[in-house]
């Protein structure tokens, strides 16, 4: 049982590249989420997915899309990277919201850096 | 605003003390808690889970919730090097987003 897997782990982008980070879970979980954890900032989020077929935006959306792609895939989409986006991400995902279970499964995290 | 506060630390304890970190969160209504431990340059994953009023212990962890004052704790008995880390609160605030306090960083002096 892979859990929440992330591609790539690591990568370098030049400022204006776009690049997509893969997401995908294997619990038939129905909410998924997008974090960036910069140093001493804690984990804040971008986009979540409460359901397939939804998408809404975190508290740091700007420069960032996401596509539910199914109930399993959740991509996140730099489309002109800046260095401001240099930092560690994060998928998440839970069964369900509205329930008392929200116990969050994360990816590996994807370390990015932007020059 | 639904909003969550950890002290940041970084909080240092030494080996084979008690280490007790704070979480306080805004909505009165939230029923259930999650304590996550993230080691440096890792995942964070669930060590602790609380629903009721009162303490829980799993082996050396013991989580405290009083949901009249809005206060969650986790408490670390015989701490270890090994729990050097930062621990996430993470109250269920019955919304849609999951929200995590910025964390605090704690250090096991041998």
């Amino acid at each position: 049982n892979a859990g929440v897997t992330q591609t790539p782990k690591f990568q370098v982008l030049k400022t204006g590249q776009s690049m997509t980070l893969q997401c995908a879970q294997d619990m038939n979980h129905n909410s998924m989420y997008w974090y960036r954890q910069d140093p001493g900032m804690g984990l804040r989020l971008i986009y979540y997915s409460a359901s397939e077929g939804t998408t809404d935006k975190g508290e740091v959306p700007n420069g960032y899309n996401v596509s539910r792609l199914n109930k399993r895939e959740f991509s996140l989409r730099l489309e002109s990277a800046a260095p401001s986006q240099t930092s560690v991400y994060f998928c998440a995902s839970i069964p369900r919201t509205g329930t008392m279970n929200t116990e969050a499964f994360f990816g590996q995290g994807t370390r990015l850096t932007v020059v | 605003q639904k909003e969550v506060e950890q002290n940041s630390g970084p909080l240092s304890v030494p080996e084979g003390a008690i280490a007790s970190l704070n979480c306080t969160y805004s909505d009165r209504g939230s029923q259930s808690f999650f304590w996550y431990r993230q080691y440096s340059g890792k995942s964070p994953e669930l060590i602790m889970s609380i629903y009721s009023n009162g303490d829980k212990e799993d082996g050396r962890f013991t989580a405290q919730l009083n949901k009249a004052s809005q206060y969650v704790s986790l408490l670390i008995r015989d701490s270890q090097p090994s729990d050097s880390a930062t621990y996430l609160c993470a109250p269920n605030f019955g919304n849609e987003k999951l929200t995590f306090g910025t964390g605090t960083r704690l250090t096991i002096i041998p």
